[in-house]
């Protein structure tokens, strides 16, 4: 079975600029959450969704917005890009109940320029 | 305010050592603690998790200890290699949301 993919793998934007990634869940899995990784930190909560709908957001503004679609996919958009906003953003899946397993996709590294 | 305190930043050990590393969280509300391990470029992948009605877990070379008084959880590796090298993060869960807050992690090098 395939794991957590994301897409795309690295990206390159300047500030101002919009972005979206993406990301598939694990077949089966019903939640996806997304963590902003800056070098040499962990990972940092953004989003949560389980089906379709926002279970939770870290403290972070609005300009950051994430969606689920019905086939559990999702996306997360960032608006107005700062430089701060260079990190690798992470996607997880999980089963959907508050302690399972949250497992990590390989990430999008976003830079911005 | 960082919710789980991670130590040390990092560790080198000698192959066939031991590596220790210790996490400590503020909310009693966890109930969840999982540790991952992280190669330069990838994703976190699970290594071992615990929930607090155990003190310890032990899966092959890898073992939590949680002290649930202290607030205290700690990752050993033992026999450890240099394919172990990698950065390790501690997390927790709990209460009414599922995200996970990590430590700092550990910047682990496995010297042969």
């Amino acid at each position: 079975d395939a794991g957590v993919t994301q897409s795309p793998t690295h990206l390159i934007k300047t500030r101002g600029q919009h972005v979206t990634l993406r990301c598939s869940p694990i077949s089966g899995h019903k939640s996806v959450s997304w963590y902003q990784q800056v070098l040499g930190q962990g990972p940092q909560f953004i989003f949560q969704y389980y089906e379709k709908e926002e279970r939770g957001r870290g403290n972070f503004p609005d300009r950051f917005s994430a969606r689920q679609f019905p086939n559990y996919s999702s996306e997360l958009n960032v608006n107005a890009l700062l430089l701060g906003d260079s990190a690798l953003y992470l996607c997880a899946s999980t089963g959907g109940g508050s302690t399972d397993t949250q497992y990590f996709g390989p990430g999008t590294r976003l830079t911005v320029l | 305010q960082q919710q789980v305190k991670q130590s040390p930043q990092s560790l080198i050990v000698q192959k066939g050592g031991i590596s220790i590393i210790n996490c400590a969280y503020e909310n009693t509300a966890f109930d969840y603690f999982p540790w991952y391990q992280q190669f330069p470029g990838k994703g976190p992948a699970l290594l071992i998790a615990i929930r607090p009605d155990v003190s310890e877990k032990k899966e092959g070379r890898f073992t939590i200890s949680f002290n649930k008084s202290a607030k205290q959880f700690s990752l050993h590796i033992m026999d450890s290699q240099p394919g172990d090298s990698a950065t390790y993060f501690c997390a927790a869960s709990g209460g009414s949301q599922g995200n996970l807050i990590f430590g700092k992690g550990t910047k682990l090098s496995v010297k042969p």
